[in-house]
C-alpha cells in the first residue's frame, strides 16, 4: 500500500527566511504522481504542482522549489524569502494516474513578520 | 476561473437531519469524482469514488447507507449525510479528474457541515 510522510507537524520561521517542507513516500509502483497542495485558512486546496515519476528534474516556480529524489523516496518542498501570506497547511499527496489521492498528514507553517 | 463547484459552502443542521452536499464540475465531463472528508487539523481521507451510471465505491470504514452518494450526471455528483449526528461535522471536500485531457485532479471549495 501506498504511504505519505509528512514528519514536520508545524514549522514557524520569520518573514525572508526559506522553509522546507519534508515528503517521503512509499510506494512499489513504478507509475505514480506526487503533489503539493497549500490549504489556507479558507480551507480551499491550491494546487501547487504534479509530478510524474518519470521526472527527476527539479522545478522552480517564483518563489517555490521542488527537489524530487527517487533514491530517497522524497519530494520537498522548499519556500525561499518566506511571506506571511505563505502561511497556510501544506499537504504532499501520492496517487497513481487518475485514481484517488493519499494525503499526508500535513504541515502547518506559520510566517511570522 | 474555478473548474469544480460545492453546495453549500456552509451548513448548520440539528442532529438526526439529512444534509445534501452538491458537487459540480464545470468546465467538463467527469465520469469519476471523489469525495475527501477532513477532520479539524487533520488530513483529508478519502471517503468514497463516485463514478458516473453506476455505484459508488467506499473506502473501508465508511458506511455507505450514511453517507449515499449519486452520480446522476457527468458534471454532478451529491453526498447527503444521512440522520447527521455531531461526530460528523467536518468538512467535505470533493474532487474531479479530467481524464480527457490533463489528468489534473480538481478539488471543490469544500462545505463545512456543523451538526448541532
Amino acid at each position: 500500500a501506498q504511504k505519505v510522510t509528512q514528519a514536520q507537524t508545524e514549522i514557524s520561521v520569520v518573514e525572508k527566511e526559506d522553509v522546507t517542507l519534508d515528503c517521503v513516500y512509499e510506494t512499489r509502483d513504478t507509475t505514480y504522481y506526487l503533489f503539493w497542495y497549500k490549504q489556507p485558512p479558507s480551507g480551499e486546496l491550491v494546487f501547487l504542482i504534479r509530478r510524474n515519476s518519470f521526472d527527476e528534474q527539479n522545478e522552480i516556480s517564483g518563489r517555490y522549489s521542488w527537489n524530487f529524489q527517487k533514491s530517497t523516496s522524497s519530494f520537498n518542498f522548499t519556500i525561499t524569502a518566506s511571506q506571511v501570506v505563505d502561511s497556510a497547511v501544506y499537504f504532499c499527496a501520492f496517487s497513481l494516474e487518475t485514481d484517488k489521492l493519499i494525503f499526508g498528514t500535513g504541515t502547518r507553517l506559520q510566517v511570522f513578520p | 476561473g474555478a473548474v469544480v463547484s460545492q453546495h453549500p459552502s456552509r451548513v448548520i443542521c440539528k442532529s438526526g437531519t439529512s444534509v445534501k452536499i452538491e458537487c459540480r464540475s464545470l468546465d467538463f465531463q467527469a465520469t469519476t469524482m471523489f469525495w475527501y472528508r477532513q477532520f479539524p487539523k487533520q488530513s483529508l481521507m478519502l471517503m468514497a469514488t463516485s463514478n458516473e451510471g453506476s455505484k459508488a465505491t467506499y473506502e473501508q470504514g465508511v458506511e455507505k447507507d450514511k453517507f449515499l452518494i449519486n452520480h446522476a450526471s457527468l458534471t454532478l455528483s451529491t453526498l447527503t449525510v444521512t440522520s447527521a449526528h455531531p461526530e460528523d461535522s467536518s468538512f467535505y471536500i470533493c474532487s474531479v479528474v479530467d481524464i480527457g485531457l490533463s489528468y489534473e485532479q480538481y478539488f471543490g471549495p469544500g462545505t463545512r457541515l456543523t451538526v448541532t
